[in-house]
C-alpha cells in the first residue's frame, strides 16, 4: 500500500495556466505538508497543516492555494503559473508536525511550464 | 541564518568502497538532525534521526554522528553497493516549536553519490 501519494507525477503545461496536485495519505497522521525542490535540489517547505488547520505558510505566493478537504488530504492549486514554478513538488506527512517524528514523503510530482 | 550545507556536492565511489559524506549547520535553536536518502525520481526516506544527546546512530551499512558542539554531522556508509546511488540530504529541525508542536525542518541541497560497478 503507497503510504503517502501524489497525483500527477509529471506535468506540463502553458504559462498563464492554472494547474492542481492532489496528495492523499493512508498513514492515520495529523500533519502534511507540500515542498519545493528546485533544479538546485534544495527542498524547501511551502505549507503545512494539521489537523486541516494552516500551521505553516512559507511566504509563498498566493498564487498557490493549498486546500485540505480532510486530514488525509492536500490538495495544491496553482493560479496564472509562471516559468519559475517549474520544479518538483512533494507532498509529505507526519504524525505530528516536525519533532522526532518522522516525515514520510510522495513520489513527487515535475511541474514543467513553458 | 539558518542554514545547512553539505559537502562534497557528488562522490563517486567503487562499489564495495566505503565513504563518508559531511554536512556542517547553523540552525539554532537545534531539535534534531535526520539524513535522508533520495532515489532518483524519488521522495526522500529517512535513515536516521539524532537528538542532541546522541552522538552515533546506526541503520544497516549507514552510520550517521553528530557533534552538538561544532555542527556537523557526517553519514557512513559502509561496504557500498549500487542501489546506494541516489541523493542523500541531511535535515535539522529548528527548535522553535510551531502551534505547540515540533520546529520546521531546513534541507541541505544534498549530496549526490553514484556506487560504479
Amino acid at each position: 500500500d503507497t503510504a503517502v501519494s501524489q497525483t500527477p507525477k509529471y506535468l506540463v503545461t502553458q504559462m498563464g495556466n492554472d494547474k492542481s496536485i492532489k496528495c492523499e495519505q493512508n498513514l492515520g497522521h495529523d500533519t502534511m505538508y507540500w515542498y519545493k525542490q528546485d533544479s538546485k535540489k534544495f527542498l524547501k517547505i511551502m505549507f503545512s497543516y494539521n489537523n486541516k488547520e494552516l500551521i505553516i505558510n512559507e511566504t509563498v505566493p498566493n498564487r498557490f492555494s493549498p486546500k485540505s478537504p480532510d486530514k488525509a488530504h492536500l490538495n495544491l492549486h496553482i493560479n496564472s503559473l509562471e516559468l519559475g514554478d517549474s520544479a518538483v513538488y512533494f507532498c509529505a506527512s507526519s504524525q505530528i508536525a516536525g519533532g522526532l517524528y518522522e516525515q514520510f514523503f510522495g513520489p513527487g510530482t515535475r511541474l514543467t511550464v513553458l | 541564518k539558518n542554514q545547512v550545507e553539505q559537502s562534497p556536492q557528488s562522490l563517486i565511489i567503487l562499489e564495495g568502497k566505503n565513504c563518508t559524506l559531511q554536512c556542517n549547520y547553523t540552525v539554532s535553536p537545534f531539535s534534531n538532525l535526520r539524513w535522508y536518502k533520495q532515489d532518483t525520481g524519488r521522495g526522500p526516506v529517512s535513515l536516521t534521526i539524532m537528538t542532541f544527546s546522541e552522538n552515533t546512530k546506526s541503520n544497516g551499512r549507514y552510520t550517521a554522528t553528530l557533534d552538538a558542539d561544532t555542527k556537523q554531522s557526517s553519514l557512513h556508509i559502509t561496504a557500498s553497493q549500487l542501489s546506494d546511488s541516489a541523493s542523500y540530504i541531511c535535515v535539522v529541525t529548528e527548535g522553535v516549536m510551531i502551534y505547540n508542536q515540533g520546529g520546521k525542518l531546513i534541507f541541505g541541497q544534498g549530496t549526490e553519490l553514484s556506487v560504479k560497478p
